[in-house]
């Protein structure tokens, strides 16, 4: 049972416009979401995060948008660069003291020069 | 240099072979973690410790053990390699203050096992 599920294998967008990646969860319990960003040949890099008492998070060009009622949240990139284009991970994380990441499978993002 | 760092970057061995994956960190982290990656899947967590030989089992532990003799290394070990565990395998570290911290990630070791 996939808890994590990012429903787009891939995404394609001009440089300069916005992407959005989306990540739907199933465990009500989630309580802390992360986004990692990962290119071929490295680990992933940790992006932004949002705690459940939030609906949005902004770092730079990246938002994190969360709607706790649909269990959805949304990676917005704006604008888009072609330095982007990489495999991008959502991960949630139960409440409590134990601290176990659980993943989507990831959307490969292009973003075209 | 790294703050997580993974040895070997890439191994191939045959089957029935032990192998021990090393991780070590300097970003001074109490918690430590192995996940292993599968071509189209995510992460999936092997072991994890939250301080010196404290030991917990992850969602894919069988065929896989762990030892955490120091705060800043965390290996994996595979007794007896079968091909089914041929994988990218990383390690990760976060800190253990505060109630959410994010984890780091080392860039991988690949894993082929024949």
């Amino acid at each position: 049972d996939q808890q994590v599920k990012q429903n787009s294998p891939s995404l394609s967008v001009q440089e300069g416009r916005i992407s959005i990646l989306n990540c739907d969860y199933t465990n009500s319990m989630f309580d802390y979401f992360l986004w990692y960003k990962k290119y071929p040949a490295e680990g992933p890099t940790f992006l932004i995060s949002i705690s459940s008492i939030k609906d949005k998070n902004e770092d730079g060009r990246f938002t994190v948008f969360l709607n706790k009622s649909a269990k959805h949240l949304s990676l917005h990139i704006v604008p888009s660069q072609p330095g982007d284009s990489a495999v991008y991970f959502c991960a949630a994380k139960s409440g409590g003291s134990n601290y176990k990441l659980t993943f989507g499978k990831g959307t490969l993002l292009t973003v075209n020069p | 240099d790294a703050d997580v760092t993974q040895t070997p970057r890439n191994r191939i061995t045959k089957t029935g072979k032990r192998i021990m994956l090393e991780c070590s960190q300097t970003k001074g982290h109490d918690r430590m973690y192995w996940y292993r990656q599968d071509p189209g899947l995510g992460l999936r967590l092997i072991y994890y410790s939250f301080d010196v030989k404290d030991i917990n089992k992850g969602e894919i532990s069988d065929g896989y053990s762990v030892s955490r003799q120091a705060q800043a290394k965390f290996s994996l070990s595979l007794e007896s390699a079968i091909p089914n565990q041929t994988a990218l395998y990383f390690c990760a570290t976060s800190s253990g203050t505060g109630t959410n911290q994010p984890q780091h990630f080392g860039d991988g070791t690949r894993l082929s096992i024949l």
